[in-house]
Order: C-alpha cells, then sequence, then structure tokens
C-alpha cells in the first residue's frame, strides 16, 4: 500500500491555460474525492466517485472544472481557461466503499499558482 | 447541516507544553468525527477519529480526543508538545450521505523552542 500519489505536485500555469492534475487511490478503494484548499482554510468538497461513476460535484465545480476516473482507478482533475482564482491547493482522497465514518486517506496534493 | 467550527487560527505552546485544540460541531444526532494534520506542502494525514462507544479516543503521534455531546465538542488534546507537532490541524465531519468530509478553517499550532 504505497497510499494516495498526486501529479504534478505543483503547476505553474498562465492565466487562460488549461491544466490537468492526476491522482492514483490507494489500490482496491472504490471511492474517489476531489477538495480545493485555498490558504488559511479546510478542503472544500468538489466531486466524488464511486468506482467511475462521478455520483455528486458541488457548487463549487465550475463548468470549466471537468473530472474522470475512467476505469475506476486513477482519476484526472482538469482546468480549462484558468483564473487566478483557480490557484489553490487540490488534493484527492480515497476510501472504501462508504459505510458511516469510512476514513478517507488523502494524498498530498497539487499545489496549483495561476499567473 | 453537519458542520465544524475551530474557534483559534493560530495558537503557540512551549515545546513539553500540554496542547488543547478545540472544535465544536453542529450535527442533530451522535457525529462521526475526524481530527487530521497536514504539515507544511503535506497532504492531510489522520489523527483519530470518533464515531461510537468510548468517549475518549487514542490516536497516532500520541494525541488523543474527547467528545462531549453536552458541550457538542471533540476537542484534541496531546500531554507534551513536541517541536515535530508544528503543524496545521483540522477537524471534520462527514456530510450529509456521507459523500464529502466538511473541514474546519484550522488551527496552526506553532511550538516555540
Amino acid at each position: 500500500d504505497t497510499g494516495v500519489s498526486q501529479n504534478p505536485r505543483h503547476k505553474i500555469t498562465k492565466r487562460g491555460q488549461n491544466v490537468t492534475f492526476r491522482c492514483d487511490p490507494i489500490s482496491e478503494h472504490n471511492r474517489l474525492y476531489w477538495y480545493r484548499q485555498t490558504l488559511g482554510q479546510g478542503p472544500e468538497f468538489l466531486t466524488y466517485f464511486q468506482n467511475e461513476a462521478q455520483l455528486e460535484k458541488s457548487r463549487l465545480l465550475s463548468d470549466r472544472f471537468s473530472a474522470e476516473r475512467p476505469k475506476g482507478s486513477f482519476s484526472t482533475l482538469e482546468i480549462q481557461r484558468t483564473e487566478q482564482g483557480d490557484s489553490a491547493m487540490y488534493l484527492c482522497a480515497s476510501s472504501t466503499l462508504a459505510t458511516a465514518g469510512e476514513t478517507q486517506y488523502f494524498g498530498p496534493g497539487t499545489r496549483l499558482l495561476v499567473l | 447541516a453537519q458542520s465544524v467550527t475551530q474557534p483559534d487560527i493560530h495558537i503557540t505552546v512551549s515545546e513539553g507544553a500540554s496542547l488543547e485544540l478545540r472544535c465544536n460541531y453542529s450535527y442533530g444526532a451522535t457525529p462521526y468525527l475526524f481530527w487530521y494534520v497536514q504539515s507544511p506542502g503535506q497532504g492531510l494525514q489522520l489523527l483519530l477519529k470518533y464515531f461510537s462507544g468510548d468517549t475518549l479516543v487514542q490516536g497516532i503521534k500520541g494525541f488523543e480526543a474527547e467528545f462531549k455531546r453536552s458541550q457538542s465538542s471533540f476537542n484534541l488534546r496531546k500531554p507534551s508538545v513536541h517541536w515535530s507537532d508544528a503543524a496545521e490541524y483540522f477537524c471534520a465531519v462527514p456530510g450529509g450521505n456521507n459523500n464529502d468530509m466538511r473541514f474546519g478553517a484550522g488551527t496552526r499550532l506553532t511550538v516555540k523552542p
């Protein structure tokens, strides 16, 4: 068990460019979550997958954001036409099928800076 | 809706001193409650969680937390802080349907030598 991994760890881009982040969850974890964390705040939920199905999106996930988990393993989060307000840490987490109180295991995050 | 509040944005303690970080929850029934720690530039690591039974929960790294229903609190404690405990600490509660985790704003811990 190598834990949740995320790539890249850091990304600097210019406003208007597209970026894509990857998350590899703990193997055999059915659920995968994406969160966004801005400076001085706790993580905020963006979306989650159960296997390959994206089952919930928060209002934070604008139309410029899209997430996929095509084979129920790794996931990608794409941001199109980035804006300076997208600058944040993007965290991925995974868990087994949700039962009450199931622990989410977090990756190290991808820090995005939009210039 | 389920939520948690961490009243202290920043706390400074001396190495070797005791520590208590506050967390208040808003939830009708008995909640599931978590404490995570985040070191600079890192993801979140689970310290401990509560979901039933004994209200005093032991975690990793010498941390413990006590669930107090009468005060709607789940405070994190450590009897003797080490310099390596300097980090950001987050209290969290599952959202509706257990589809997400809702975090407090965090408490940043500074440890003085």
